[in-house]
């Protein structure tokens, strides 16, 4: 099983929909999470961190689900910018320090 | 503001061939790391330093050596190139431990092994 795993799409959504993804992560000791943006051929970019209590930044909602191990992003009224590629990124308490990042989930806005 | 710069952006190399990529940050980070991504595979830590003088070995460091001898510049070695290290780079710094701190990252660097 993948530490970090994600449906990779594409989800093609029009214009002004409202999607979601989710991610589960394998190590329960997990504390910090995180969605990160790649459009294509450029380097990822920090979207939102994701707290306990869940946050919201304008059109972006991430939750977290520790019990089941999962978070999620949703994104309200979609842009036509939006379309790119999201990263689940987790940290994962070993002497890595390392953050491990999912494959992502490519998202494709239609006009 | 320069952020994170990586040199060069396209490279490709001959089987056994060695190169380097460089990696320099000017926003005075202490922890560097490089990655590599590959298609369908996300993101993979091959090494990471947490300070000038320290390094430490991520998740695929077998065929690349790093070096950190300044805050500035972190270093990928590939000691013999090979078809499997075909891959984009990228790296990335960040002004603490990565558990709590966002990471930059460069545009990354292109390398094609044949």
């Amino acid at each position: 099983r993948k530490e970090v795993e994600q449906d990779p799409g594409p989800f093609n959504v029009p214009e002004g929909a409202t999607v979601a993804f989710n991610c589960t992560y394998s190590n329960s000791a997990s504390q910090s999470f995180f969605w990160y943006r790649q459009d294509c051929r450029k380097e990822p970019k920090l979207l939102m961190s994701v707290y306990s209590s869940g946050n919201e930044d304008g059109r972006f909602t991430a939750q977290l689900n520790r019990a089941s191990q999962y978070i999620s992003l949703l994104i309200r009224d979609s842009k036509l910018s939006d379309s790119a590629t999201y990263l689940c990124v987790v940290n994962f308490p070993t002497g890595r320090r390392a953050l491990t990042f999912g494959s992502g989930t490519r998202l494709q806005v239609q006009p | 503001n320069a952020g994170v710069t990586q040199t060069p952006k396209f490279q490709v190399l001959k089987t056994g061939q060695s190169m380097t990529l460089q990696c320099a940050q000017d926003m005075n980070h202490e922890y560097m790391s490089w990655y590599r991504q590959d298609p369908g595979m996300g993101l993979r830590l091959i090494h990471y330093s947490v300070g000038a003088g320290i390094t430490d070995q991520g998740e695929v460091p077998n065929g690349y050596n790093v070096s950190r001898s300044t805050t500035e510049d972190f270093p990928l070695r590939l000691l013999s190139a090979a078809p499997s290290q075909t891959s984009v780079y990228f790296c990335a710094s960040s002004y603490r431990t990565q558990a709590t701190g966002e990471l930059f990252f460069g545009e990354g660097s292109r390398l094609t092994v044949l």
